[in-house]
């Protein structure tokens, strides 16, 4: 079974449009990290946040983290259509080594013009 | 710098044959990862490397095998293929600082008929 469950599963909103998508997770973390993947292409890398920070921004993505609640938000501001792709969060567990990432099954995004 | 690369990028093989597939990490980086991505299954970790020794391995059968090279270049192999193995194999490498994201690659798409 997979450590985050992400919610929703999918997405459709406009350009312009905020969207948010949770993910929550079961068991103690050192870091929350967030990938998006285009198309069934490699990951890219958006934003890590760690066990002991709270909130982080990078452009238009903010992150959020309640480790009380297990469970983060990743908010993207003014979408764009470039921001149509699958967002996947992945955790780091204080358990395991730091190479072994623990994926959600995703929210696919879709921005329309 | 350059970033992470897979050869091949795309295999198609025969139920019972084996295959290795390449991963060559972003210079400077010693931690190797690969993740298995299949539409029912998500993203699923299969094992880390790290300075040459397997420091973490997932859920996957023995017929799946890697390691690294001291130029911590990174290879796979599944014997015995099966149909269920068709998926987007993703190798990432990550600084060897502890608490960082990973940097993944393009992937090798490989099809088991």
């Amino acid at each position: 079974s997979q450590q985050g469950e992400e919610d929703p599963q999918a997405l459709s909103i406009q350009e312009g449009e905020n969207a948010t998508m949770n993910c929550s997770y079961k068991t103690s973390i050192n870091n929350l990290q967030w990938y998006r993947q285009n198309s069934g292409r490699g990951l890219v890398h958006l934003i890590l946040i760690r066990s002991n920070e709270r909130e982080k921004h990078s452009g238009r993505l903010r992150v959020t983290l309640d480790t009380s609640k297990k469970s983060s938000s990743l908010l993207i501001t003014a979408s764009r259509a470039a921001d149509t792709a699958s967002y996947f969060c992945a955790t780091v567990l204080t358990t395991d080594s730091w190479g072994k990432l623990q994926f959600g099954a995703g929210t696919q995004v879709v921005v329309t013009p | 710098k350059a970033g992470v690369t897979q050869t091949p990028r795309y295999l198609i093989k025969t139920r019972g044959q084996q295959v290795t597939l390449s991963c060559s990490p972003i210079s400077g980086h010693r931690s190797v990862s690969w993740y298995q991505q299949t539409p029912g299954q998500g993203l699923q970790f299969l094992f880390e490397y790290f300075s040459e020794t397997q420091r973490n391995k997932g859920n996957f059968p023995g017929r799946f095998s890697g390691r690294q090279f001291s130029n911590s270049r990174s290879e796979m192999n599944v014997s015995t293929l099966e149909l269920g193995d068709s998926a987007l194999y993703l190798c990432a490498s990550k600084p060897p600082a502890s608490n960082y994201e990973q940097y993944f690659g393009p992937g090798t798409r490989l099809t088991v008929t």
